[in-house]
This record gives C-alpha cells, sequence and structure tokens, in this order.
C-alpha cells in the first residue's frame, strides 16, 4: 500500500519560479525522503528530513516536515530547465526502517 | 561516488522465457533492493537482501525470485515472464543500520514481455 502520496501529480511552471510539491503519509516515520528522477533513469537522493526535524535545506531546496498533520513540502527556489524530472517522497516503516514506501510522484516541467 | 549498475537498460523476452537482472554496487552497501515503477504506481518493492544469502519479500514478491551470492551482486529472476511483468525494474543499496539511510539506484532496467 502506499504511504506517500504527492500533490501535485504534476506542475508547470517558468524557469526562474519557485515549485512547491507536497507529500502526505499515513504512519508514523523516523524520517522522510526526496528523491529526483529525470525521465527514463533511477532515482537520485535529494534531501532526508528526520522526524525530529521540522525544515531542512540543501542548495536551493528547502524541505519542511509536519509529524503532527503528517505531510512534507519541499521548495525549489529559482528553478531551471534543469530541475524538469519527477519528485518521489518516501518513507520509512517504523517496523521495518531499512525499506522505503514511495509515493507515486510530481511531473514538474520547468519552461525555459 | 557511489556506483550501482544494471546489465541491461533495456531488454526485450518473450513470454515463459526465464530471465535475470543483475545488479552489482560498489560501495560495500549491506542492503539491496529491486522495486518494479509503474505509470500511476510509483515505486513497488519486490526483494530485498540485507546480508549475502539473506532475502526478504518486498510488497510484490509473486512471479519473481532473486539471488545473493555475493555483497555487491543482487539478482533478480523471473521465472517465466509473463506480459504483466512489462515494467521498469530498479536496482538500489544502502548501507545497513538502526536508522535509514539514503537509497543509491541504478539507471534502471526497461522490461519488456511480449
Amino acid at each position: 500500500s502506499q504511504q506517500g502520496e504527492e500533490d501535485p501529480q504534476a506542475l508547470s511552471i517558468q524557469e526562474g519560479e519557485n515549485a512547491t510539491m507536497n507529500c502526505s503519509y499515513k504512519t508514523s516515520i523516523n524520517n522522510l525522503q526526496w528523491y529526483r528522477q529525470n525521465s527514463g533513469r533511477g532515482l537520485v537522493h535529494l534531501i532526508l528530513i528526520r522526524s525530529n526535524e521540522r525544515e531542512k535545506h540543501s542548495g536551493r531546496l528547502r524541505v519542511t516536515l509536519d509529524t503532527s498533520k503528517k505531510s512534507s513540502s519541499l521548495l525549489i527556489t529559482a528553478s531551471r530547465a534543469a530541475d524538469t524530472a519527477s519528485y518521489f517522497c518516501a518513507t520509512d516503516r517504523k517496523d521495518s526502517s531499512y525499506k522505503l514506501i514511495f509515493g507515486s510522484g510530481t511531473r514538474l516541467l520547468v519552461r525555459p | 561516488d557511489v556506483k550501482v549498475t544494471q546489465s541491461s537498460r533495456y531488454l526485450v523476452k518473450r513470454t515463459g522465457e526465464k530471465v535475470f537482472l543483475e545488479c552489482v554496487q560498489d560501495m560495500d552497501h549491506e542492503n539491496m533492493f529491486w522495486y518494479r515503477q509503474d505509470p500511476g504506481l510509483g515505486l513497488r518493492l519486490i526483494y530485498f537482501s540485507y546480508d549475502v544469502k539473506m532475502k526478504e519479500k518486498g510488497d510484490i514478491p509473486e512471479g519473481y525470485s532473486v539471488s545473493r551470492e555475493k555483497k555487491e551482486r543482487f539478482s533478480l529472476i523471473l521465472e517465466s515472464a509473463s506480459t504483466n511483468q512489462t515494467s521498469m525494474y530498479l536496482c538500489a543499496s544502502s548501507y545497513s543500520g538502526r536508522a535509514t539511510y539514503e537509497q543509491y539506484f541504478g539507471p534502471g532496467t526497461r522490461l519488456t514481455v511480449t
């Protein structure tokens, strides 16, 4: 069963704008991760936020986590055409921390 | 840099054939995973291995088996390929431990079963 659900399913923005993607999950987690997937390729890890953290930054990425609402958001600032990809959130399970459950992803298109 | 490689990028097989998908990682990771990815369904875990010769079923193991004879290599086997196994197959690896670590993915194998 899917743990993470991303919203929106697809997003189209102009280069230079900010992109925000949301992820909701159902059960308690140890941490939440975000991954990027370029078309037809494998996933690349972007950022990991632990359940006791509220916000984390990495370059142009900002991730927030609200465990009370069981939700997370990924903000990409000053987007570039190269950011065009699908973005997935992944959560672990309290009973099996090394297994991740992935959502179905948000497809981001950044128009030049 | 961690490198996870998969034996083929594209593969076309006939129904009933036995199919082997190979995955190799070079970072001495204990954990290795096989996922399949289908449109609208995200990534679904087929099998994972937490040590040599150790394996555990994921969420959709039916029709698949795995083999891990060496730490760096994890193979996915389709005993008798069927058309509903047409999919993108992704291998990943990670460190083991009490905490969850990031997973490193290979480039994927797009398998078509005709």
